[in-house]
């Protein structure tokens, strides 16, 4: 069965601290892996996704996230926090054993950057 | 994002009202979804779209309808509602064609009394 986990429901840094929310996934085929964030009072907002070729994958705002298939792990970082980047992240996969294109996701983690 | 439009934004209304949530997209894509939201449990999928003729129920489909009237329009209506069908419901649309990733509405706050 298709699934993801973000073990944490909060993650607490301090402006200018790198910052990483956790991922795990569990599928059947491939998978392709997307980050999402949302700030409040908004919809969804694509960050990154990671498809084939290098582990590491770069997205919007400065954040990058790196995909570890031996640990079946998509976490997201950023080297330096912004309070601006305090917002809750999802993270979804798809699997293409099904190829349905429908996105699993994570239950969100909500990520808090004090100044 | 203003290439996914949700009406209305929020909504309150009476257990056993009949309530339709509209969807609209410019962005020219085949493929639309509704999600709801719900604290804790992140996304869950309630019904998808791959063309106007091809309609699919997802994971919690159950007291949910949706009508796909053009590629742009994708509307969800809630037959009776009920309290626990409060939530925050969200559009989203996507063209694997042009990269795998989705493209969400703002989102429609309802809630039921």
């Amino acid at each position: 069965a298709q699934s993801v986990a973000q073990p944490e429901d909060q993650v607490n840094v301090a402006e200018g601290n790198p910052l990483t929310v956790k991922c795990t996934y569990s599928v059947s085929g491939n998978p392709y892996l997307f980050w999402y964030v949302q700030y409040p009072n908004r919809g969804l907002q694509f960050l990154l996704k990671y498809i084939t070729g290098d582990n590491l994958v770069k997205g919007s705002y400065g954040f990058e996230a790196e995909f570890n298939k031996s640990q079946t792990s998509f976490h997201l970082k950023k080297p330096s926090a912004l309070v601006s980047d305090s917002a809750l992240y999802f993270c979804a996969v798809r699997d293409l054993l099904y190829n349905t294109d429908k996105l699993i996701f994570g239950t969100g983690t909500r990520l808090q950057v004090f100044p | 994002d203003a290439d996914v439009t949700q009406t209305p934004r929020n909504r309150i209304t009476k257990t056993g009202k009949r309530i339709m949530l509209e969807c609209s997209q410019t962005k020219g894509h085949d493929r639309m979804y509704w999600y709801r939201q719900d604290p804790g449990l992140g996304l869950r999928l309630i019904y998808y779209s791959f063309d106007v003729k091809d309609i699919n129920k997802g994971e919690i489909s159950d007291g949910y309808s949706v009508s796909r009237q053009a590629q742009a329009k994708f509307s969800l209506s809630l037959e009776s509602a009920i309290p626990n069908q409060t939530a925050l419901y969200f559009c989203a649309t996507s063209d694997p064609g042009t990269g795998e990733e989705q493209y969400f509405g703002p989102g429609t706050r309802l809630t039921v009394t």
